[in-house]
């Protein structure tokens, strides 16, 4: 079972947009530790989409944001594409386990 | 451009110890960075095993802390994984990769990990 929680799957239909949570703790995101976000397309290696909760690497779309409150995060896809099927998953630290985590991936399906 | 390449064996017997190597071009290993191995099991999530810097330090996730070890070879530009006693649920794909900081005077920034290799399927099997 992962620390940081995030939902199996979203969907949505081309355009229109999508969010993804990742749920923490007082230990990890709550504990103002950074939240990356990673893409993983079909049968890839993952790639970094966001980092530090909201910065984009050059090369990414502006079609994708960050945000996080709390001890939670969240990942916004708007205008959505074909492309963006994939694999998603958050990753920050836990000082209780003194371990990177990452969240338990969410799979994105453009309808 | 930097690039990270996975190398050791695709197949290891049940109680023995899986050996990977990470070789790193385009960049220095002696550089502010963490370098990383993470693991992916057939049709499931992405597992942090550890990391480690130049200096040696290393960290380790507390699950498989007592039976990881991560090095580094600064002449050659590569860092290793080991794991001992593996069992069916240590088949894998292992990726390494390269947790970026930067440092700037006062202020230090976190990228995450921005390369990664392309991966190496390990199968742990008699």
């Amino acid at each position: 079972q992962s620390v940081l929680t995030q939902p199996p799957s979203v969907s949505g239909a081309p355009g229109q947009r999508v969010t993804i949570s990742c749920t923490g703790s007082r230990s990890n995101i709550g504990s103002d530790y950074d939240v990356h976000w990673y893409q993983q397309l079909p049968g890839t290696a993952p790639t970094v989409l966001i980092y530090g909760n909201n910065n984009r690497p050059s090369g990414v779309p502006d079609r994708f944001s960050g945000s996080k409150s709390g001890a939670s995060a969240s990942l916004a896809i708007t205008g959505l594409q074909a492309e963006d099927e994939a694999e998603y998953y958050c990753q920050s630290y836990d000082s209780s386990l003194r371990s990177y985590v990452f969240g338990s991936g969410t799979q994105v399906t453009v309808l | 451009q930097v690039q990270l390449q996975e190398s050791g064996p695709g197949l290891v017997k049940p109680s023995g110890t899986l050996s990977l190597t990470c070789a790193v071009s385009g960049a220095s290993i002696t550089s502010t960075n963490w370098w990383s191995w993470v693991r992916q099991p057939p049709g499931k999530g992405l597992e942090w095993i550890g990391e480690i810097y130049h200096s040696g330090s290393t960290n380790y996730n507390p699950s498989l802390k007592s039976r990881v070890a991560i090095s580094v070879d600064k002449s050659k530009n590569q860092f290793s994984l080991k794991l001992t006693s593996v069992t069916a649920a240590d088949t894998a794909i292992y990726y390494c990769a390269r947790y970026r900081v930067v440092v700037d005077a006062a202020r230090v920034d976190y990228y995450g990990l921005d390369v990664w290799g392309q991966g190496t399927t390990v199968t742990v099997s008699s």
